[in-house]
């Protein structure tokens, strides 16, 4: 059974840029959370969606953004660049509707210069 | 809002040793409680989870928690410490109905021979 796979797994990009990274869940799942990782801030929770709707959104900038498609696979982008934005970003998916057994994939490295 | 505190944000054990890692929640309600590992360069992968039923949860590689409601704690035991335990531990938490983990700030474990 695959995992979630996310890509790319690396990516650089330069400050102003706009980025889009995917998430592939595990088949079967239909909730999709995208988590940010730093080393200052920790892990945070960006937004969460289920069956193509956002369900939840963590406290950030309008530059953030994602959605998810009918086949429960979730893109997230972010707009306009800026180096702090330089992270792990990690998606999680969920068989059930609620926040219980998350599986996390590898996550994608961003690094803004 | 729910939230964890990871208390000591560095734990050494000697290899064979106990391993303690303390996780204290902050609830107005019954919560769900997590423990996720991260080894360099990849995501998170679930150790053990409480939704309810037994206080002790067991979960892989030898690890276990005791929810305590009394004491508002989480912490994760294992008996004896090897070598590949070696890695960054988080202790989150999750609101009944809610959808977001909310992430304690990580403990790094370091196992000496």
């Amino acid at each position: 059974k695959a995992g979630v796979t996310q890509t790319p797994r690396y990516l650089i990009k330069t400050r102003g840029q706009q980025v889009t990274l995917s998430c592939s869940p595990i088949s079967g799942h239909r909730s999709v959370s995208w988590y940010q990782q730093t080393p200052g801030q920790g892990l945070q929770f960006l937004f969460e969606y289920f069956s193509e709707t956002q369900r939840n959104k963590g406290n950030f900038p309008g530059r953030f953004s994602g959605r998810q498609f009918s086949n429960s696979r979730s893109e997230m982008n972010v707009s306009t660049l800026e180096l702090g934005d330089s992270a792990l970003y990690l998606c999680a998916s969920s068989l059930a509707s609620t926040g219980v057994g998350y599986t996390f994939g590898s996550g994608t490295r961003l690094t803004v210069v | 809002a729910q939230s964890v505190t990871q208390l000591g944000s560095h734990v050494s054990v000697s290899e064979g040793a106990l391993v303690l890692l303390r996780c204290n929640y902050s609830s107005s309600v019954p919560p769900y409680l997590f423990w996720y590992v991260q080894y360099p360069n990849q995501g998170l992968q679930l150790l053990l989870k409480y939704t309810t039923g037994a206080t002790l949860v067991k979960g892989i590689n030898g690890f276990e928690a005791e929810f305590k409601k009394s004491e508002t704690s989480f912490h994760l035991t294992k008996p004896s410490a090897h070598m590949s335990d070696a890695a960054e531990y988080f202790c989150a938490v999750s609101p009944d109905s809610g959808y977001a983990l909310n992430f304690g700030k990580g403990t790094s474990l370091l196992v000496t021979p």
